[in-house]
C-alpha cells in the first residue's frame, strides 16, 4: 500500500529533551514536507526537501531541523524542545512533476505535547 | 501573510443541506486549487482539484466554483451527510514548474444527523 508512515504518533515530552519524529514514504516521491497544524492557523508548512540532500525552510522553520539522506525518509528533529512546539505535526510527500498539479501524500500524523 | 484566506473557521449544516467554503487569493500566478478533506485522526487527503480554464468541477457531490476575476474558489457539498463531518482545506499552487502548495487555514464542517 503507497503511504507515508510517520513515528510516534503520540509523544509527551519535557522542554529541552531532544526527540526525532520519523518519516518514510514508499513511493518514490522525490518531493517531503513537514507541516504543523494549530487551531485557527491550518496547515504551516516547516521544512521541505526537493530531493535527497536538499533541504529548505517553510514558513515556520525555527526550532527545527530536518535531513534528507534517503529518498524514502525525512525526520523532523526538535533539538531543544519547548512548550509553543505542542502541536499536530504531518509529514506529506509527492512526486516532481511540471505540471503544476501537486498532489500530496499526508502521513497521518504525529501529536506532540512538549510540557 | 496568509496567501489563502479561506472561510467561515467552522460550520455546522444539517444533513441534507448544502455546505459552502470559500477562499481567496491574491496571486495571480497561481493556477492549481486543490481541496483537501481531513478526518480526525487522519492525514488531510486530496478530495477535488480544479484548474483555472474552468469555472466549475464537479465530482459527485462534491463542487469547486472557480470565479477567476474575482480570485476566489469555493467547495459546494450538495445534500450534506453526517460522513462529510470533516476538516476542508483549500490549497492553491503556481503554474511555473512545480511549486508547493499554499494551504488556506482550513474549516470545520460538522454536518448534523
Amino acid at each position: 500500500e503507497a503511504q507515508v508512515t510517520q513515528n510516534p504518533r503520540y509523544l509527551i515530552t519535557v522542554t529541552g529533551k531532544k526527540l526525532t519524529v520519523t518519516c518514510s514514504q514508499n513511493m518514490n516521491h522525490e518531493y517531503m514536507s513537514w507541516y504543523r497544524q494549530d487551531p485557527g492557523l491550518g496547515l504551516r508548512q516547516i521544512y521541505y526537501s526537493m530531493n535527497v540532500e536538499v533541504t529548505d525552510k517553510g514558513d515556520v522553520p525555527e526550532g527545527y531541523k530536518v535531513s534528507r539522506k534517503e529518498k524514502r525518509n525525512f525526520p523532523l528533529i526538535l533539538e531543544s524542545p519547548s512548550p509553543n512546539q505542542t502541536s499536530l505535526y504531518f509529514c506529506a510527500s509527492s512526486l516532481v512533476g511540471t505540471s503544476g498539479a501537486n498532489v500530496l501524500t499526508f502521513g497521518a500524523g504525529s501529536r506532540l505535547t512538549v510540557l | 501573510q496568509q496567501q489563502v484566506k479561506q472561510s467561515p473557521q467552522s460550520l455546522i449544516v444539517q444533513k441534507g443541506g448544502i455546505s459552502i467554503i470559500n477562499c481567496a487569493y491574491e496571486n495571480t500566478a497561481f493556477d492549481y486549487f486543490p481541496w483537501y478533506q481531513q478526518f480526525p485522526g487522519k492525514g488531510p487527503a486530496l478530495l477535488i482539484a480544479i484548474r483555472p480554464d474552468v469555472s466549475e468541477k464537479k465530482e459527485g457531490r462534491f463542487t469547486i466554483s472557480f470565479n477567476k476575476s474575482a480570485k476566489q474558489f469555493s467547495l459546494h457539498i450538495m445534500d450534506s451527510q453526517p460522513g462529510d463531518s470533516a476538516t476542508y482545506f483549500c490549497a492553491a499552487s503556481a503554474n511555473t514548474g512545480f511549486q508547493k502548495l499554499v494551504f488556506g487555514t482550513g474549516t470545520r464542517l460538522l454536518v448534523s444527523p
